[in-house]
């Protein structure tokens, strides 16, 4: 079943911050956060596994509330370059499989 | 290492055409995946392979198959396209659980 984001789309300008929520009605186990620009292939940020493991840029934060089933992303002083559609994926406990939610867009402006 | 690539790169079918997307890694991954990705629907999955021999379905599988010729290769197959399958396919693949997915530049697909 597909996670949830929220919000669908943010509007950001330049040093604001912005979090990105991903929510499942299924226990997560692990969470998988990319960025896909326009045209182009997602590339990874960050994954958090249950248990507090995690693996990602230093630049990226994120938090995992395994009890909740809720992942967030936290961009702080945005930039330019962080503008594009962010997604989570999720991963249950036994089966090797990544799925996807819907995308929150995030354009950051001037 | 070229990591993930995937052929064609873009492709227009008509309706009833057959067509195989091809996807190879040369990261040693065990696991592979094929997504399709929509304006708004996100990255939904059609099928993947957990390890060498063996294929699963995912979230959007009809009108498919896959076949996971060796470690390194995993191919779609569209048997008769429909308007429908229009869309962006991105193969991916990672070393298992908990690890990094690493996707290919995608294959964008137009069925008239």
């Amino acid at each position: 079943q597909q996670p949830v984001q929220s919000p669908q789309a943010v509007i950001l300008r330049e040093g604001e911050d912005a979090v990105i929520n991903c929510s499942s009605s299924k226990a997560l186990y692990s969470v998988h956060w990319y960025r896909q620009k326009h045209g182009e292939a997602p590339v990874f940020l960050m994954i958090l596994l249950k248990g507090g493991e995690q693996k990602g840029h230093e630049k990226i934060s994120a938090s995992f509330n395994e009890k909740k089933q809720q992942s967030s992303l936290y961009l702080t002083a945005s930039q330019l370059s962080y503008s594009g559609t962010y997604f989570c994926g999720t991963e249950g406990p036994s089966y090797d499989k990544v799925i996807f939610g819907p995308g929150t867009s995030l354009s950051v402006i001037p | 290492n070229a990591g993930v690539t995937q052929t064609p790169k873009f492709q227009v079918l008509k309706t009833g055409q057959s067509m195989t997307l091809q996807c190879a890694q040369d990261m040693n991954h065990n696991s592979m995946y094929w997504y399709r990705q929509d304006p708004g629907m996100g990255l939904r999955l059609i099928y993947y392979s957990a390890s060498e021999g063996t294929t699963d379905k995912g979230e959007v599988p009809n009108g498919y198959n896959v076949s996971r010729l060796n470690k390194r290769e995993f191919s779609l197959r569209l048997e008769s396209a429909a308007p429908s399958q229009t869309s962006v396919y991105f193969c991916a693949s990672h070393l298992g659980w908990g690890d990094t997915q690493y996707f290919g530049p995608g294959t964008r697909l137009t069925v008239l």
